[in-house]
């Protein structure tokens, strides 16, 4: 069965300081990968996602996320972190190229202190 | 364009009372989508729909039910609210094609709680 892990339920960095957030997934074919943001009160936002291609993938907002297939990873990674960026980060993995069933992690909350 | 628009946006039921989420989209998508967020749970997708006249179960089905006779829109409804339904409630819809274009859009939410 797919699944998404993000083992940080929490993260608190210093503004400017470097970001990543781990993502791990479970999927038996090639996986459709996405990073979503939340703002308190909003809805979701995709940040960035990968489908076949480059494994380095850039996002908005200044962030990316590489693709490790031997690890089954998908980190976000942003090199320096603004206030802005406080909210809360989903991974989710989907089935081929449909976007209508998707499995997401349980979040990683970022908190950014000045 | 709206984009994906959830009505209400806060809603306060009584256990065993009836409600429906209304969830449309104007980007003339295929897919529509209906996802429950709790907390530490992240989001969980209830029903999900690929086009006009058909629908399917997700993960989290159980006391809700979801019909899509346009392309627009794809209510949710609760037959019976229960306490363990209290969640915030998001509709997504995102286009069929095969390309890398495809993307899933939320709306805002619904935050439901059931008392």
């Amino acid at each position: 069965a797919q699944s998404v892990t993000q083992p940080d339920i929490h993260i608190t960095v210093s503004e400017g300081a470097s970001l990543e957030l781990r993502c791990n997934y479970s999927y038996g074919a090639t996986p459709y990968l996405f990073w979503y943001v939340q703002s308190p009160g909003q809805g979701l936002q995709l940040l960035l996602k990968y489908f076949s291609g480059d494994t380095l993938v850039q996002g908005i907002k200044g962030f990316e996320a590489e693709f490790k297939r031997s690890q089954s990873s998908f980190n976000l990674r942003k090199p320096s972190v603004h206030w802005s960026d406080a909210a809360e980060y989903f991974c989710a993995v989907g089935a081929g190229y449909n976007t209508d069933k998707l499995i997401f992690g349980t979040g990683t909350r970022l908190q950014v202190f000045p | 364009n709206a984009g994906v628009t959830q009505t209400p946006k806060f809603q306060v039921l009584k256990t065993g009372q009836s409600m429906t989420l209304q969830c449309a989209q104007d980007m003339n998508h295929e897919y529509m989508s209906w996802y429950r967020q709790d907390p530490g749970m992240g989001l969980r997708l209830i029903h999900y729909s690929v086009g006009a006249g058909i629908t399917d179960q997700g993960e989290v089905p159980n006391g809700y039910n979801v019909s899509r006779s346009t392309t627009e829109d794809f209510p949710l409804r609760l037959l019976s609210a229960a306490p363990s339904q209290t969640s915030v409630y998001f509709c997504a819809s995102s286009y069929r094609g095969r390309s890398m274009n495809t993307e899933a859009f939320f709306g805002q939410g619904t935050r439901l709680t059931v008392v």
